[in-house]
């Protein structure tokens, strides 16, 4: 099962514009990571937020995380073409049995355009 | 830079045959994970390794399917009597110790026709 659902499915922008995606999962976890995926290829770690930091930055990527609503959003600034590509968060269950099965949301689907 | 290996990248074959796919992580790790992933779908996790030790599998998992991990270095994954429903991307993914950041391959798709 999905634990995250990335919003939107997809989004279309201009080159330079900035990007949001949000993710809402369901269960507490111990950190949220967000991951890219270029057309049929392996997914590339983007970004972890641990559950008790609340932003973080990584170049021009911004990853905000409110566990009271048990959502995150990904922010890409001044987009490139090459940032086209599905997003994916991914959270591991606070199970307090060490975290190593991520679950997966259905990601969205970023076209930058030119 | 010898980043998470998979072979073969394409493999299409007819329903009931068994097809065998290859995962070689990146050397150092010592934990390796398979998931599956459906078209317009996120990954889902299949198993987990530590060193040799398969320390958990998915109900996704069904008794078709066999993962090893001899001696703690590649794995592979077996589907035995595959069905149409198999048809996915495969993906193996390895990672440090306690670090929560996976190193993905680039996946083996499956075409069962």
């Amino acid at each position: 099962s999905q634990q995250g659902e990335e919003d939107p499915q997809a989004l279309s922008i201009q080159e330079g514009e900035n990007a949001t995606m949000n993710c809402s999962y369901k269960t507490s976890i111990n950190n949220l990571q967000w991951y890219r995926q270029n057309s049929g290829r392996g997914l590339v770690h983007l970004i972890l937020i641990r559950s008790n930091e609340r932003e973080k930055h990584s170049g021009r990527l911004r990853v905000t995380l409110d566990t009271s609503k048990k959502s995150s959003s990904l922010l890409i600034t001044a987009s490139r073409a090459a940032d086209t590509a599905s997003y994916f968060c991914a959270t591991d269950a606070d199970s307090g049995a060490g975290s190593y099965q991520l679950t997966f949301g259905k990601g969205t689907k970023l076209s930058v355009i030119p | 830079d010898t980043g998470v290996s998979q072979n073969p990248r394409h493999k299409i074959t007819k329903r009931g045959q068994n097809v065998t796919f290859r995962c070689d992580p990146i050397s150092e790790h010592n934990r390796l994970y398979w998931y599956r992933q459906t078209l317009g779908q996120g990954p889902e996790f299949l198993t987990y390794f530590q060193n040799e030790a398969q320390l958990e599998k998915s109900r996704l998992l069904s008794d078709r399917f066999s993962a090893e991990r001899p001696k703690g270095s590649f794995s592979t994954l077996e589907i035995q009597r595959t069905e149409q429903g198999d048809s996915a991307m495969y993906l193996c993914a390895s990672s440090y110790h306690n670090d929560e950041k996976l190193f993905f391959g680039s996946g083996t798709q499956l075409s069962v026709l």
